[in-house]
């Protein structure tokens, strides 16, 4: 089946230790994002990638990094720099452009220790 | 401020009734306006994409209609299930040159009971 992976499921963190988010899809598409969900508030994009080897700063991108090596994958890397790090993230991928249906991962429960 | 105002933040309905939830927004151009359904611990999945010219779409037993003059648009469930209890989320889009900056609500928290 197509789809987008992300894993693992959840996620603990200790103080000062980066973590790494996986985000794979199957779906052929161009274009993938990352979002930050905290309860109560809206979708927040972190990072985009709109082709391989290249991808953006979205809205909070700060004490975040991506890469964008292959097409089928965009892991997130969330820093010691990120004092706040706990909250649900979810991987996205689009055809091309954020116009099109997004497809949405099953998400990451990050939580501190 | 957030440009996408969802109400109510939650709400209770009985199984096999009817209920409505509101999405008022602000973003300006406007492309084209999403319902989301996500289920507790899961990914949001799409329900109904509607642009500019669209008054209505449906899928299934949701219906979501779009009122771009007044910048408000709606989703009705009909005749509610165990598996609607869900968060619906509303996302609206600003166009092609916003890219990648889509603007979510924080959604409307819907549980239904037996």
């Amino acid at each position: 089946d197509g789809g987008i992976t992300q894993s693992p499921k959840y996620l603990f963190r200790k103080e000062g230790q980066n973590v790494t988010l996986s985000c794979e899809q199957n779906l052929n598409h161009d274009a993938m994002y990352w979002y930050r969900q905290d309860p109560g508030q809206g979708l927040r994009l972190i990072y985009y990638s709109q082709i391989v080897n290249d991808f953006q700063k979205g809205d909070i991108a700060e004490g975040y990094s991506v890469s964008r090596e292959k097409k089928e994958s965009f892991p997130l890397t969330v820093t010691s720099a990120q004092k706040n790090p706990t909250a649900f993230y979810l991987c996205a991928s689009t055809p091309d452009s954020p116009e099109e249906k997004l497809f949405f991962g099953s998400g990451t429960q990050l939580s501190v220790l | 401020k957030n440009q996408v105002e969802q109400s109510p933040q939650s709400l209770i309905i009985l199984e096999g009734k009817n209920c409505t939830l509101q999405c008022n927004y602000t973003v300006s151009p406007f492309s084209n306006l999403r319902w989301y359904k996500q289920d507790t611990g899961r990914g949001p999945v799409s329900l109904t994409i509607m642009t500019f010219s669209e008054n209505t779409k449906s899928n299934g037993r949701y219906t979501a209609t779009l009122d771009a003059d007044t910048k408000q648009s709606s989703l009705h469930i009909t005749a509610s299930q165990l598996s609607d209890s869900a968060s619906y989320i509303c996302v609206v889009s600003a166009g092609m040159h916003s890219w990648g900056k889509l603007q979510f609500g924080a959604g409307t928290q819907v549980v239904v009971t037996p």
